[in-house]
Order: C-alpha cells, then sequence, then structure tokens
C-alpha cells in the first residue's frame, strides 16, 4: 500500500542554518504531495503542495521539489527561525476520494 | 471565513465511559476526516466522511464510530473508553471533490483516566 518516510527527528538547528526535511513515498500513479506543519498546541496547517512531476511548492520560505524518479519530496528553507520550530508532516493522496498517508512527522527545534 | 471548529477542546473521562467528540468543518467543505495523535504512534487515521456517507476507514475496532449529518458537521464516539485511547483527536476538512488540501480544527484533547 501507499506509504511516506520520513527522516527521523528530533532535528535541531541554530537560528539561520539551512533546513532539510527528507521525505520520500511509496505509491502507485501521480500521487499529490504535501507539507503539513503543526505547531505547538495546534492542529496541523497546510505549509506547501506540488501535484504534478517536477512541481516545486513554496511558502514562508519553505521549498519542496516533486521527484518522480527518487519518489521524494524534500523540504528545505535556506535560513530558519526560531519561529518555525514545530513538528513537520509530509503526506500524500492520489485523489480526492482517497485518504491522506501521513508521514510519521519531523520534530525541528531552533535554537537562537 | 472561520476555520475547522472541534468541541470541547479537552476533555477528562474514566475508563469504561464513552465520549463525543464535534467538528464543524469550513463551510462549503463536504468531507471530514477524523486523526488519532499519540507519541508512539503518530497520526493515525480514524475515518473520513463525505455527503454524510462513510468514505474511508482506518483500522480501528468498532469501539470507534463517527457519523456526518447533511449539514457536513461530524461526530466520533468513542465507547468503553480505554487508557490507550488518552490523545489528540484532530478533524481535518476538505471540498472533498473539488480540493486535495486538509484543513485541520485545534483537536480535542482526550484523558482517559
Amino acid at each position: 500500500g501507499d506509504s511516506v518516510t520520513q527522516m527521523e527527528g528530533p532535528v535541531t538547528l541554530s537560528e539561520e542554518a539551512f533546513l532539510t526535511i527528507n521525505c520520500t513515498y511509496t505509491a502507485t500513479g501521480y500521487p499529490s504531495l504535501f507539507w503539513y506543519v503543526q505547531y505547538p498546541g495546534e492542529g496541523l496547517q497546510l505549509l506547501l503542495k506540488a501535484t504534478k512531476a517536477d512541481d516545486k511548492g513554496s511558502n514562508k520560505g519553505f521549498e519542496a521539489t516533486y521527484r518522480k524518479e527518487t519518489t521524494s519530496f524534500h523540504l528545505e528553507k535556506g535560513s530558519v527561525q526560531v519561529s518555525d520550530s514545530a513538528v513537520y508532516f509530509c503526506a500524500l493522496t492520489r485523489t480526492s476520494y482517497d485518504k491522506v498517508i501521513f508521514g510519521p512527522g519531523t520534530s525541528l527545534s531552533v535554537i537562537p | 471565513k472561520a476555520g475547522v471548529t472541534q468541541t470541547p477542546r479537552y476533555l477528562i473521562k474514566t475508563r469504561g465511559q464513552q465520549v463525543t467528540l464535534s467538528c464543524s468543518p469550513i463551510s462549503g467543505h463536504r468531507s471530514v476526516s477524523w486523526y488519532q495523535q499519540t507519541p508512539g504512534q503518530g497520526l493515525q487515521f480514524l475515518f473520513e466522511y463525505f455527503s454524510e456517507t462513510q468514505r474511508n476507514k482506518g483500522n480501528f475496532p468498532g469501539r470507534f464510530s463517527g457519523r456526518q449529518f447533511s449539514n457536513s458537521r461530524s461526530e466520533m464516539n468513542v465507547s468503553t473508553l480505554e487508557l490507550g485511547d488518552s490523545a489528540l483527536y484532530l478533524c481535518a476538512s476538505s471540498l472533498g471533490d473539488r480540493g486535495l488540501e486538509q484543513y485541520f480544527g485545534p483537536g480535542t484533547r482526550l484523558t482517559v483516566t
């Protein structure tokens, strides 16, 4: 069945460091891919998405590119801030009729 | 536009009791999904309702059930509570047939003692 794998955390970075959170997936066809973020004490919110191969999703300085050949959707940010401390979830779905498959989440802590 | 609301936000129940959680989706959204989030198991899918019908279901025992009303509001019920049911229960809504993104509520924190 479909699945999403993320790098294990927690990840701790200093402010202004470069961030990469790896995400790979297993799915038939061409799923849509998402990154969601969960700040402490809150629900998840959509960070960015990509719906076809080679698409790049971007938002708030975060970027991820849909790589069909490597079945990956790695999240990157050039310079993290303390306010980026949160849990990041990679997710996929094939159609609006299918359930969304979430990865286990990666906790990020950014220290001043 | 108002976001997804969940009530109550916090709940404490005793083992063996039952509980009902409520979710009001974003106006116009017809799909509501429920998730259980725990530190050990992460985010686990419970079920999804679309136009009052259960469309997808996760691997949870029959003690977990849900329903959706004609106004798209949804409830989930857990009967015969166990200590392991303590978790954050998240509800998410989406357009269902015209949108893939999910919009999450803040969750209901259930503690079973």
